[in-house]
């Protein structure tokens, strides 16, 4: 069984642009969350789709955007880039909402220079 | 959710049994136990889980004491490939969503 797939592993942006993360879950899972994980701030969710509906959202600015496709693939879009945006963006896939047993991806390790 | 406390970093030597505590003293009726482990650049990796007593699989034990105010993760015989971070988690059982609040963790280091 496949794991949770995330592309690209790493990117190198310029600040001011913007960047698309994607991110496919294991099979038949419908929840996919986001989190941004820095040396200073540790795992910090972003948010949460079920469905193709955002269910949760964390502590981040409009710039951090997400959507969930039908097949349950997400992609997270960051606009406006900022040095402080570096970071590794980690994707975890669940069967259900709640429960708290999620699958995580490698990540995108994200540099924004 | 319920703010957990765990120790910064511990360290063992390999074939010993670690035990990681985790403090959750606002922990709610409804919220379940969960620990991570994660190494360098990967994501957090779930280990288990539990709600109440003891909770046991093919990696570890999971202690919880009748008021669940805290909670000790035991790993048996660790190796040199445990040496990870390890995460506390408190979240609802259900109906919470998969927002999982993570805390700065125990860094484990294991050496020979």
């Amino acid at each position: 069984k496949a794991g949770v797939t995330q592309t690209p592993r790493y990117l190198i942006k310029t600040r001011g642009q913007q960047v698309t993360l994607s991110c496919s879950p294991i099979s038949g899972h419908r929840s996919v969350s986001w989190y941004q994980q820095t040396p200073g701030q540790g795992l910090q969710f972003l948010f949460e789709y079920f469905s193709e509906t955002q269910r949760n959202k964390g502590n981040f600015p409009g710039r951090f955007s997400g959507r969930q496709f039908s097949n349950s693939r997400s992609e997270m879009n960051v606009s406006t880039l900022e040095l402080g945006d570096s970071a590794l963006y980690l994707c975890a896939s669940s069967l259900k909402q709640g429960g708290g047993e999620a699958f995580f991806g490698q990540g995108t390790r994200l540099t924004v220079v | 959710l319920a703010k957990t406390t765990q120790p910064i970093s511990m360290d063992s030597y390999e074939g010993q049994e670690v035990n990681i505590t985790c403090s959750h003293n606002n922990i709610a009726t409804n919220d379940y136990i969960t620990w991570y482990q994660q190494f360098p650049s990967q994501g957090p990796r779930f280990i288990i889980q539990g709600y109440k007593t003891k909770v046991t699989n093919e990696v570890a034990s999971l202690f919880i004491p009748a008021d669940r105010k805290s909670s000790t993760l035991s790993l048996p015989r660790v190796s040199l490939s445990d040496t990870a971070v390890y995460y506390c988690l408190v979240g609802e059982l259900t109906g919470g969503g998969n927002k999982l609040t993570f805390g700065t963790g125990t860094q484990l280091k294991v050496e020979l």
